[in-house]
């Protein structure tokens, strides 16, 4: 147990929807992120959340939007859904930002099915 | 892209040793090898990470050559729990937010027979 929790644990949408995905950062770890794991594929870094921020991004459009919370916790929004968007999304959370020498934990994922 | 390159499979005898091998030739010198283990559909397990000197933990150890170009995770014992897809990664400095963002590619997926 890595003490980072995602809700829900499964999700089916349909296309065109949006949908939002939770995240519980590990106790006393304020920066999370957010990850893309294709099936068959390693996970796709998709931005970074520090101080209720984004600071950092990957290869994603627009319609892939985040929040960060006081309590660090953070949010994973994706509006008008694509088939393409089916995947295991995942959080990670790190002590503190910017720091390379500290593990990042991750939860267990959300497996969102778009149909 | 990922700045590694792992062979996409290996198998091992459970009890024996297994010795997941990693190229990383463009690392840079302040930047750190992480080693994380996924197993089917959970979240990656942080495994073991270093710099330049030898590392060793409770799950494994890993071995960096000198010139930090390569590295080998050792699971001493292969059990059949240990059976999953092995993540070497150079954890990147970002631009200006410095995110050390962690850069996957496709992993060695490790098959633990008995």
């Amino acid at each position: 147990e890595t003490g980072v929790t995602q809700s829900p644990t499964h999700l089916i949408k349909t296309r065109g929807q949006q949908v939002t995905l939770r995240c519980s950062s590990q106790s006393g770890h304020n920066t999370v992120s957010w990850y893309q794991q294709a099936l068959g594929q390693g996970p796709q870094f998709i931005f970074q959340y520090y101080r209720e921020e984004e600071n950092g991004r990957g290869n994603f459009p627009p319609r892939f939007s985040g929040l960060q919370f006081p309590n660090y916790s953070s949010e994973l929004n994706v509006n008008a859904l694509e088939l393409d968007d089916s995947a295991l999304y995942l959080c990670a959370s790190t002590p503190r930002q910017g720091e390379w020498n500290t593990e990042a934990f991750f939860g267990q994922g959300t497996r969102l099915t778009v149909v | 892209d990922a700045k590694t390159t792992q062979p996409p499979s290996m198998d091992c005898a459970e009890g024996r040793a297994a010795n997941l091998p990693c190229n990383h030739s463009t690392i840079s010198g302040n930047e750190y090898v992480y080693w994380y283990r996924q197993i089917h559909s959970q979240g990656p397990q942080y495994i073991i990470h270093g710099l330049k000197n030898n590392e060793t933990n409770e799950m494994a150890s890993l071995i960096i050559t000198e010139d930090r170009k390569s590295s080998t995770l050792i699971l001493p014992h292969a059990t059949l729990r240990d059976t999953a897809v092995y993540y070497c990664i150079v954890r990147v400095r970002g631009g200006s937010g410095n995110t050390g963002k962690l850069i996957f590619g496709q992993g060695t997926t490790l098959q633990v027979k008995p």
